[in-house]
């Protein structure tokens, strides 16, 4: 079974706008780590924002935040004030305990594009 | 973040040549590194995962003896694709684990290996 799902096709967002990208996970740990990546397309990977399963706020980075619904198994990320620069490919990845030695699955990502 | 440096960036060889990629963690000493392969608009796929001073555990299906991965520092983990073959051409990425950034991976920025 897939552990992480982000089944939104391509997304096109006006600058300055926000966006929110989707992200649904499959666990059965208690314990566990939720990740967001940026990969432009010169395909480095950009870490951009954790949410531990145990923390009870929503993780926050700049214009970054997490919405964080564990009773849906969810870790949506918002980009607030859309920039160009934000155009990128977006993964989703989840660490698990059972996993093991802080191996990371990874969803098959969100294409957003910016446009002025 | 942590800054993980990859080399080379991009590499163009004969099929039947072996072709050494090198993984660096700059400024944290990273006792895990990951080796990923991904192919255009896919996902991440996990390879191997380089403990320092020890084997490499490879995922199921990605052959040892093709993708051999030495781990000999703190700071550098070496892939090495031996008699490349051109489906062995695509996106290799590394990663590293800075434990006192709470485990969070850092990536290094890719290499495109192309075979001919």
């Amino acid at each position: 079974a897939q552990k992480i799902t982000q089944t939104q096709p391509g997304m096109f967002v006006q600058e300055k706008e926000a966006v929110t990208l989707d992200c649904t996970y499959d666990t059965s740990d208690q314990s566990y780590g939720l990740f967001w990546y940026k990969q432009p397309s010169s395909g480095e990977m950009i870490f951009l924002i954790y949410q531990g399963s145990y923390d009870e706020q929503n993780a926050t980075e700049g214009r970054y935040s997490l919405n964080f619904q564990k009773a849906r198994k969810s870790a949506n990320l918002v980009i607030s004030a859309s920039q160009l620069g934000d155009s990128a490919m977006y993964f989703c990845a989840m660490r698990e305990a059972s996993y093991g030695n802080n191996r990371l699955a990874f969803g098959k990502g969100n294409q957003v594009v910016v446009i002025p | 973040g942590a800054v993980v440096s990859q080399h080379p960036s991009r590499v163009i060889c004969k099929s039947g040549t072996s072709v050494k990629i090198e993984c660096r963690s700059l400024d944290f000493q990273a006792t895990t590194m990951f080796w990923y392969r991904q192919f255009p608009k896919q996902s991440l796929m996990l390879m191997a995962t380089s403990n320092e001073g020890s084997k490499a555990t490879y995922e199921q299906g990605v052959e040892k003896d093709k993708f051999l991965i030495n781990h000999a520092s703190l700071t550098l983990s070496t892939l090495t694709v031996t008699s490349a073959h051109p489906e062995d051409s695509s996106f290799y990425i590394c990663s590293a684990t800075n434990q006192k950034a709470g485990e969070t991976q850092y990536f290094g920025p890719g290499t495109r290996l192309l075979v001919l």
